[in-house]
């Protein structure tokens, strides 16, 4: 069973760029028929879809957040990464990864989630 | 986007009892929905895909049911473990879009 580790600052200032990193336990990455996401959760909030990536060069993002965020993959690291910039106090979030099955939208696995705090 | 809108917030249960738990979509999403488990400090759980369809390991006590726009999410018995915040999700439509929670409780 794949297990997702999220990893990266808890504390980020603003307008600057968070960075976090997803480690996946197994070679499941370099499957072509998995997608990597990021979802986050703002305090007090509904859950918020991201974006994904698959294969190295596929990705996908919410309208909302696309001018500022990228999700890459590094297969032979086993991870993949997601950078939002120009963060401000709204970036707030407990930030999840998780992954999808490419034919279909549901995400079978989930990290535990990472809690990143914007504030000066 | 589809705006995914689950009821009750909070739903007071007592062990062996029934949860019925509510989310409508705010255009038709098909059967494309899943539930969600998620228990404070862990990782969600995915309970149910495609409305209905019970995912690998999960409890048969567990159902879901519904599509177009009304699904529901069904605990037979409720067992100590499945006291938590339930979630759906469309995957009809970019972007995913989640409901806000429905928070089961101890009755």
């Amino acid at each position: 069973q794949v297990q997702l580790q999220e990893s990266g600052p808890g504390l980020v200032q603003p307008s600057a760029t968070l960075s976090l990193t997803c480690t996946v336990s197994s070679d499941f990455v370099s499957r072509s028929i998995y997608y990597w996401t990021w979802i986050r959760q703002p305090p007090g909030k509904a859950l918020e879809w991201i974006g994904y990536v698959y294969d190295i060069d596929n990705t996908n993002y919410t309208p909302s957040l696309k001018s500022r965020v990228t999700i890459s993959l590094d297969k032979s690291k086993k991870q993949f990464s997601l950078k939002l910039t120009s963060v401000t106090a709204a970036d707030t979030a407990v930030y999840y990864c998780a992954r999808g099955v490419l034919s279909w939208g549901y995400f079978d696995s989930w990290g535990q989630g990472t809690l990143v705090t914007v504030s000066s | 986007e589809v705006v995914m809108t689950q009821s009750p917030a909070t739903v007071s249960v007592s062990p062996g009892e029934r949860a019925t738990l509510s989310c409508r979509a705010s255009q038709s999403v098909s059967n494309y929905v899943a539930w969600y488990q998620h228990k404070p400090g862990q990782a969600p759980r995915l309970l149910i895909h495609h409305a209905s369809t019970r995912a690998i390991g999960i409890p048969a006590r567990f159902s879901g049911s519904g599509s177009g726009t009304e699904f529901t999410l069904t605990i037979s018995s409720l067992q100590s473990e499945d006291f938590a915040v339930y979630y759906c999700q469309q995957y009809n439509n970019w972007p995913r879009t989640f409901g806000q929670g429905t928070k089961v409780e101890i009755k």
